[in-house]
Formats: C-alpha cells, structure tokens, sequence
C-alpha cells in the first residue's frame, strides 16, 4: 500500500492568484496522477506527473493553468494558476503502486 | 459538510440488509477495475479490485462481480452497516492507459 499526505488540506482563495498543491508519498512511485472532483461530481484526470520529464495532460487541462512538478520519485505538486471560482474543487493526488490510491485531497473554494 | 455526493444516485438500505451497488462501462479494453469508497471529506478508499480474467471475487463483507458481456460490473456488500454510508465509485483500467477512468458514482444511505 501508498500513504499519501497533501498540504494544504482545504484554502480559500481570491480570484486571480494561484495555489500550488504538494503530495508526498511514503514510498517511491513511478506513477503519480493529479484530479480533479467538482462539487457533486466523480473524480477527472487532470495529468500524469512523470518524475524527470515533463507531465502529460488530459484533455482540457493545460501546463499554463496547472502546471505541475514531480522532482522526484516521492513528491510533486500541483499549482492551480490564476484562480476563478469555477476551479473550486478538491484536488486529489494519486499513486499507482501494488494498486491506485488516492491522497485525502485539498479544498480549494476560489472567491 | 463536503458537497462529494449531492447529486449521485443513491440507495437507501436498512441496517444488516445487502446492499448492491452497479456500474456500467463502456471500455471492452478495460482489464482492471476498482471499487473505492469515499466518506465525507476524505479521498477515495480503496476497497477490493478485479481483474478481466475473473468473473468474482470475494473480501470482507464485499463482493465484486464483473460480468464482461454486458460491461457491467457490481459491489456487494453484505450486512450493511451505518459507517458503510458513504459514496462508492467504480473505476476501470487498461493497460494501453494507466490512469483510471471513474464512473459517475452511488451514495449509499444506510438506515439505523
């Protein structure tokens, strides 16, 4: 199994600025995803953090509004780029090890 | 409380019933798939996985069917008790992708 911390919890934001996430595992891990979960809503891929290289990203999401980081095998963050209050979410990252787990996931409400 | 859930499905059980939860997917190349149970504001949990080459399979208190034909997969969970209430989603796999794709998920309601 994968423990997997984020921080921060939950943040409320202004319009306009930015938040970056951060997921730490307690183990090494080659795959690391980002999602996201809209208010009532099931879980979206946003993109696969890839250790040493650049992410790759679904469909609709793009570097500019999310870019990501994943220095190495155990940790990577998320920024969430010039905030309007449809990015208000939770954002969850995930780790595929024995199986897929998922971190407990950020608050995010922009105003 | 977390907004996870307003809008999902539900089903509403008696304590000690079973409970059945169904998905249906639309991948034939799917080879994986994944129940997770998701409790107010928490991350997905995982809860059992199978795999395209079994038809069941069997934890503590729960039982997922996949039935390939149809693409429909199902969660069992017997003698459903309160701390079970929770949103469950399934999530399907394949190997040609290897992040999940998740259905649309099911609030279980569970009655004392």
């Amino acid at each position: 199994s994968a423990v997997i911390s984020q921080k921060p919890s939950r943040d409320i934001c202004q319009r306009g600025t930015s938040l970056t996430i951060q997921c730490q595992v307690d183990s090494q891990v080659t795959m690391m995803f980002w999602y996201r979960q809209q208010p009532g809503q099931s879980l979206t891929l946003i993109a696969t953090a890839n250790q040493g290289s650049e992410a790759t990203y679904e469909s609709g999401f793009v570097i500019d509004k999310f870019p990501i980081s994943r220095p190495n095998l155990t940790f990577s963050t998320l920024t969430v780029s010039n905030m309007s209050p449809e990015d208000s979410s939770i954002y969850l990252c995930s780790v595929r090890s024995d199986t897929q787990y998922f971190g407990p996931g950020t608050r995010l409400t922009v105003l | 409380g977390e907004s996870v859930g307003l809008h999902l499905p539900t089903l509403s059980v008696q304590e000690g019933d079973n409970s059945i939860i169904n998905c249906a997917y639309s991948n034939s190349a799917s080879d994986y798939f994944i129940w997770y149970k998701q409790e107010s504001g928490k991350g997905p949990q995982f809860i059992i996985d199978i795999r395209s080459n079994m038809d069941k399979r069997q934890g503590q208190r729960v039982t997922v069917l996949l039935n390939k034909t149809v693409k429909h997969l199902s969660l069992q969970i017997a003698a459903t008790q309160p701390g079970d209430s929770a949103v469950y989603f399934c999530a399907e796999n394949n190997t040609g992708r290897r992040a999940l794709t998740f259905g649309s998920g099911t609030r279980l309601q569970v009655q004392p």
